[in-house]
């Protein structure tokens, strides 16, 4: 089945860029999708079809896609970013249809 | 405004069964591919079934494939996850979520969740 690899956990100062990573084979060549999940909260849609920001989301969120790695970058980092984020993935050739990364816990310092 | 609402919830001993409901509203719900993703206590995201948009094709994580069914009422715009045979791996907070394309796009709507506990 396929697998997303992201960091356990990824530090950044407030105003600083946090980039979180989110492996798998050949990534580049399927729609990537990116979750904000807040303590005790349910998933928020960040950035869907790798780059695209829903509306309401701040455009210092952004994704990019290529390769076997896809990135979701939140610039000038606030304190309320604090959160874990998901990548996730369709893959029909998975058991699994809809394969989430195993997710990012992103700390402001 | 797009409401996403899960009820059923509770706790039940393993080998039990429990029908979790999500009440949706503010879209046309016959219209969208719904989907039941599961998370574990601490654990992360697990995608558990899908269904299409009247309810004639369905799909399931092998973990649940043969214990859980997965069903939607259109007319009552509730989207239903029979569980079967549970056990203690079932425990987590389920949450429905809307498919904003066809079946294979982004979750666009989650609804707040609802706690499933197995336990003896």
């Amino acid at each position: 089945s396929y697998v997303l690899t992201q960091p356990p956990s990824v530090s950044v100062a407030p105003g600083k860029t946090a980039r979180i990573t989110c492996g798998g084979n050949n990534i580049g060549s399927k729609s990537v999708h990116w979750y904000q999940q807040k303590p005790g909260q349910a998933p928020v849609l960040v950035i869907y079809y790798d780059s695209d920001r829903p509306s309401g989301i701040p455009e210092r969120f952004s994704g990019s896609n290529s390769g076997n790695t896809a990135t979701l970058t939140i610039s000038r980092v606030e304190a309320g970013d604090e959160a874990d984020y998901y990548c996730q993935v369709w893959d029909s050739s998975s058991d699994h249809y809809v394969v989430f990364g195993g997710g990012t816990k992103l700390t402001v310092l | 405004e797009v409401q996403l609402v899960e009820s059923g919830g509770g706790l039940v001993q393993p080998g039990g069964s429990l029908r979790l409901s999500c009440a949706a509203s503010g879209f046309t719900f016959s219209s969208y591919w719904m989907h039941w993703v599961r998370q574990a206590p601490g654990k992360g995201l697990v995608w558990v079934s899908r269904i299409n948009s009247d309810g004639s094709s369905t799909s399931y994580a092998d973990s649940v494939k043969g214990r859980f069914t997965i069903s939607r009422d259109n007319a009552k715009n509730t989207l239903y996850l029979q569980m079967n045979s549970l056990r203690a791996e079932d425990t987590a907070v389920y949450y429905c979520a809307r498919d904003s394309g066809g079946g294979n796009s982004d979750f666009d709507y989650w609804g707040q969740g609802t706690l499933v506990t197995v336990s003896s």
